[in-house]
């Protein structure tokens, strides 16, 4: 049982770079959500979705965009990456509401030199 | 949005059970107590929730007191393997944000 699957786990950028982050969960969850955590921040919500098709803007959002065009799938774009971005992401999903239980995934560790 | 307050570390012996406070006096009747740890590396990992009641599942046990204002999360027997960032959450109507503080560095000692 995968549960949420990020891809890739590590990754290094120049800035400028462009790319994209990929989050699968296999537990037919409606609600999808990506997260950055940094060093005495905490978790901030970047985007999230509340089904197949919609996306929104979280507390983070400036310069990323994501799209949500399965269900099973939410991803997270950097289209100019930028070393403020440098940070470890992560996806969770709730199976249809945001105050059931989240289940994340393992991350991905993004540095953008 | 209500804060919560939690100790910056504690340590447990093996075995024994694993009591982690939580204080949140500024709760408000419609909002719950999420529990949920990280592990170093690892993503975060939900242990448990509840509104009024205390609560129950396979891996810990909640403790709300009745005035709302504090909980305890207990894990009954620890191991080596609970070493990790506990994180009390208080989510519910327009607060919707999963915000993690400083949460609680809870060591599993041998």
């Amino acid at each position: 049982n995968a549960g949420v699957t990020q891809t890739p786990k590590f990754r290094v950028l120049k800035t400028g770079q462009s790319m994209t982050l990929l989050c699968a969960q296999d537990m037919n969850h409606e609600y999808m959500y990506w997260y950055r955590q940094d060093p005495g921040m905490g978790l901030r919500l970047i985007h999230y979705s509340v089904g197949e098709g919609t996306t929104a803007k979280g507390e983070v959002p400036d310069g990323y965009n994501v799209s949500r065009l399965k269900k099973q799938n939410f991803l997270l774009g950097l289209e100019s990456a930028a070393p403020s971005q440098t940070s470890v992401y992560f996806c969770a999903s709730s199976q249809n509401g945001h105050f059931q239980p989240q289940h994340f995934g393992d991350g991905t560790r993004l540095s953008i030199l | 949005d209500a804060k919560t307050t939690q100790p910056p570390s504690m340590d447990c012996a093996e075995g024994r059970a694993a009591n982690l406070p939580c204080n949140h006096s500024t709760i408000s009747g419609n909002e719950y107590v999420y529990w949920y740890r990280q592990i170093h590396s690892q993503g975060p990992q939900y242990i448990i929730h509840g509104l009024k009641n205390n609560e129950t599942n396979e891996m810990a046990s909640l403790i709300i007191t009745e005035d709302r204002k504090s909980s305890t999360l207990i894990l009954p027997h620890a191991t080596l393997r609970d070493t990790a960032v506990y994180y009390c959450i208080v989510i519910g109507g327009s607060n919707y944000k999963l915000t993690f503080g400083k949460g609680t560095l809870l060591t599993v000692n041998p």
